[in-house]
């Protein structure tokens, strides 16, 4: 099984705080991994994926394949990053016959 | 976005009837995922499949049914709704760069 875990449910910080976001991987393959995000009552979105190796939002994940973790980490966090943060795999190639398990997800919240 | 939706936006059923959710996409993605979203529980897997008539089970599959009979409908049917279905449902399907959501079916069993 390939499956992602996110520690924490909750994180909450003020504005312009850092901010990581937790997630580990166990993996039988090359793990292919993204952050989604999830603003109030919307759907979620793609945030980042770690082939990319974009910045968004001033949002970065590394892979760290000797700690199995790809946490997503923000500078100086803002108001408007509150929201829920799923990380999720790829089994193998896009479209994978496997079964696909997110993270439980977590809640970031920004206080100003 | 990504030509992909959802039907209905909001439902309200009574125990016991049974319910039926449509996903439908305009991009001939091949797989195609029912997830239900709780609290607490993140994102959980009910069914997927992989084309026309193929489909497997997810973890959550207790209670719901799906078909796929062309390529961009993939129904999920709750043959007879309890309140523990009482969840927001998103359909997503996978392309080159991940998955693409639908804006979820909010459904509450009463």
């Amino acid at each position: 099984a390939q499956r992602v875990t996110q520690p924490e449910k909750l994180l909450s910080v003020f504005k312009g705080a850092p901010v990581e976001l937790k997630c580990n991987y166990s993996y039988s393959g090359s793990p292919e991994l993204f952050w989604y995000v999830q603003y109030s009552r919307q759907r979620l979105q793609l945030l980042l994926r770690h082939i990319s190796r974009e910045s968004i939002k001033g949002f970065t994940a590394d892979l760290n394949k000797g700690e199995t973790s790809f946490h997503l980490k923000k500078p100086f966090a803002q108001e408007e990053d509150s929201a829920m943060y799923y990380c999720a795999p790829l089994g193998g190639r896009a479209g994978a016959n496997s079964k696909l398990t997110f993270g439980k997800g977590i809640t970031l919240s920004v206080r100003p | 976005d990504a030509g992909i939706t959802q039907s209905p936006r909001h439902k309200v059923t009574e125990t016991g009837t049974p319910v039926t959710l449509r996903c439908h996409q305009t991009e001939n993605h091949r797989y195609m995922y029912w997830y239900r979203q709780d609290p607490g529980h993140g994102l959980r897997l009910i069914h997927y499949s992989y084309g026309v008539k193929d489909t497997d089970k997810g973890e959550v599959s207790d209670g719901y049914s799906v078909s796929r009979s062309k390529t961009e409908d993939f129904l999920l049917t709750l043959e007879s709704a309890t309140s523990s279905q009482t969840s927001v449902y998103f359909c997503a399907i996978i392309g080159t760069y991940g998955y693409t959501f639908g804006s979820g079916t909010r459904l509450t069993v009463v």
